[in-house]
């Protein structure tokens, strides 16, 4: 079945240690996105590729890059991790293009900082 | 894109129909409504959108008010398994970011 996938599910790291999560997906869509979402709040977008242009939310900490390599997959690195950085880690995919299409979500990545 | 307000919890009857309301009065003429589900550990999932006609699919309806400052959102038998918190988003017709409000917390119980 065509998917959204993301590794690791459940990652640990100590504060301040760089981690890199990983989404890929075999639906062939053009643009993926990272969503963070923390405890008990809603998912909040981090940035978006739409190919290979690359679109930052204007309020994502520099902490947070990213990174999509070709269509199928797409980074998040978190650069300096802080004890406020742990939250689950979304990646999405939807199609582009003038008409509005559906975003499918992956079942994400459990970032915990030490 | 416009505002939502939702309940922020329901419960709903197992096998009764589910109706989850959301007001998005400041809509503008081409933004969508869309609806999708998170199930506790999970990632959302699309349920149905509209635009200013009612829509169906094997999940779910969506009733949107002539003025289409509201809608409803309609799971005609709940299961155990639709319990989840269900968000209600306004977005145009860009291929942009999905903003999430805090969404209605749906519990089904037996």
């Amino acid at each position: 079945d065509a998917m959204v996938i993301q590794n690791p599910r459940y990652q640990v790291t100590q504060f301040g240690k760089p981690v890199t999560l990983s989404c890929s997906q075999t639906l062939n869509h053009n643009v993926m996105y990272w969503y963070q979402q923390k405890s008990s709040q809603a998912p909040k977008l981090l940035f978006h590729y739409y190919d290979k242009d690359f679109n930052n939310e204007a309020d994502t900490p520099d902490n947070f890059q990213s990174r999509r390599p070709n269509t199928s997959f797409c980074f998040l690195d978190i650069r300096s991790p802080g004890l406020g950085d742990a939250a689950m880690y979304l990646c999405a995919t939807s199609r582009g293009g003038q008409k509005v299409y559906e975003q499918y979500f992956g079942p994400g990545t459990r970032l915990t900082v030490t | 894109d416009a505002k939502t307000t939702q309940p922020p919890s329901m419960d709903c009857a197992e096998g009764r129909a589910a109706n989850l309301p959301c007001n998005h009065s400041t809509i503008s003429g081409n933004e969508y409504v869309y609806w999708y589900r998170q199930i506790h550990s999970q990632g959302p999932q699309y349920i149905i959108h509209g635009l200013k006609n009612n829509e169906t699919n094997e999940m779910a309806s969506l009733i949107i008010t002539e003025d289409r400052k509201s809608s409803t959102l309609i799971l005609p038998h709940a299961t155990l398994r639709d319990t989840a918190v269900y968000y209600c988003i306004v977005r145009g017709t860009s291929y942009g970011k999905l903003t999430f409000g805090q969404g209605t917390i749906l519990t089904v119980h037996p």
